[in-house]
């Protein structure tokens, strides 16, 4: 059970928005930054968005952050095929002293 | 160009212990914070442990804590994790992976490729 809640799955199709929502808690999303990663199969994670709403450097700016309270949500427009992956949203937890992972959000491009 | 490469995994037995190693390079250990992020096949990303850029702050997942030690050298830029006393449930690829700023608090801009650890009898 991930300390920082993600649906499991999305879809949409190509061209269309999807959002991916991560929800967590008061010691975590609701006093630290979010960052957001992506997962293509059979990679390494790499870093979409970081400080709520920053995009890493050579991120299209298709990909967007915010946050809202305790939940963070991640939007991708222009929807291609080449963004089917894993997305992870991620911050640190005062009260664990730890850094969290949301359970991770499988994206399907239908 | 930074670069991490991760080394050390391999079969274990439950109760041995292992020691992964990541050699960086294009930056320096001693300005960045370290992170160990590890998968265990087919789940998600569960964050395990980090180091400070001083070195003097380490941090460690409830999971791990206890059983794993998180260190670095900064004569070979080198990130190391020892994992004792391992359980099935370790069975991972380990990613070591840079903060963007002193401590794990920063997101991680970089990661290596993984390196798999299996526990099996």
């Amino acid at each position: 059970q991930s300390v920082l809640t993600q649906p499991p799955s999305v879809s949409a199709a190509p061209g269309q928005k999807v959002t991916i929502s991560c929800s967590g808690s008061s010691s975590n999303i609701g006093d630290n930054y979010v960052s957001w990663y992506q997962q293509l199969p059979g990679t390494a994670p790499k870093l979409l968005i970081y400080e709520n709403n920053k995009q890493a450097s050579g991120i299209p700016d298709r990909f967007s952050g915010s946050k809202s309270g305790t939940s963070a949500t991640l939007g991708i427009t222009g929807l291609q095929t080449g963004d089917e992956a894993d997305y992870y949203c991620a911050t640190w937890d005062n009260s664990l002293s730890a850094g969290v992972f949301g359970g991770g959000t499988k994206l399907a491009v239908l | 160009e930074v670069q991490l490469v991760e080394s050390g995994g391999g079969l274990v037995k439950p109760g041995g212990s292992l020691r992964l190693s990541c050699a960086a390079s294009g930056f320096t250990l001693s300005s960045y914070g370290m992170n160990w992020v590890r998968q265990a096949p087919g789940k998600g990303l569960e964050w395990v442990s980090c180091i400070s850029n001083s070195g003097y702050h380490t941090f460690y997942a409830d999971s791990v804590k206890g059983r794993f030690t998180i260190s670095r050298d900064t004569a070979t830029n080198s990130l190391y994790l020892q994992i004792n006393t391992l359980r099935p449930g370790d069975a991972a690829v380990y990613y070591c992976a840079r903060s963007t700023g002193s401590t794990g608090w920063y997101p991680y801009d970089h990661w290596g490729q993984g390196t798999l650890v299996t526990v099996s009898a």
